[in-house]
């Protein structure tokens, strides 16, 4: 079946240096979206990615969809406590329903101040 | 704003019980779906419904239905709950059909089942 993988599973900086989690989907992908998951909190909603080749940037935060629309990235920019979290990619489930999400594992993102 | 309500923050149950979790959603949504979620396996959906009493399966609904009597409520039951069914349930909905929308999650239910 369809496969979302992200890497890294955790990724710990210092406040200030620059993050990057990477998609990868066994299947091309209609669309990518992106949640941010706070500790102890539920999963929230940050960008949807359509167009290939599409970047599109929330402030510090750059989304970019591959030419292929198999991978997708985010790049945090100068982190800050407040991106601590969890970030998960989600990308149209293959076959069967099309109602359905394929949630990455999503990476761990912990920041040091 | 969006809000996805769920029942209970937190639930311990006893093996066998029969445990119902609800979600409710205020905003007219179509879609609602309830995911588990468990430390290094992400969210995996169990149920999904994109209409009242319609109800599709999952990635992993064994163990578990549904019921959406009423657009706003989507309730999952766990009809003889087992220690392996102990995880952090969330709910969410969505208002488009298609995997095009974005998902609203509930603040989720920690169940523990002894």
């Amino acid at each position: 079946g369809q496969q979302v993988m992200q890497i890294p599973q955790y990724q710990h900086v210092q406040e200030g240096e620059d993050f990057t989690t990477y998609c990868n989907s066994s299947t091309t992908l209609s669309n990518i979206q992106w949640y941010k998951q706070r500790p102890g909190g539920h999963p929230v909603f940050l960008i949807q990615l359509v167009k290939s080749g599409e970047v599109k940037k929330q402030k510090r935060l750059t989304f970019q969809f591959g030419e292929a629309k198999k991978n997708s990235s985010l790049h945090i920019t100068a982190t800050q406590t407040t991106d601590v979290g969890t970030y998960f990619c989600a990308g149209p489930s293959s076959g069967g329903s099309n109602y359905k999400l394929t949630f990455g594992k999503g990476t761990l993102l912990t920041v040091n101040p | 704003d969006v809000k996805v309500t769920q029942s209970s923050r937190y639930l311990v149950k006893r093996t066998g019980e029969k445990v119902f979790l609800e979600c409710v959603q205020d905003m007219d949504h179509e879609n609602m779906f309830w995911y588990r979620q468990d430390p290094g396996l992400g969210l995996r959906l169990i149920y999904f419904s994109y209409d009242v009493k319609m109800k599709e399966k999952g990635d992993i609904p064994e163990g578990y239905s549904v019921s959406r009597e009423k657009k706003e409520r989507f309730s999952l039951i766990l009809e003889s709950a087992s220690t392996n069914q102990t995880s952090m349930y969330l709910c969410a909905s969505s208002a488009l059909a298609g995997a095009k929308d974005t998902q609203y999650f509930g603040p989720g239910t920690r169940l523990t089942v002894l």
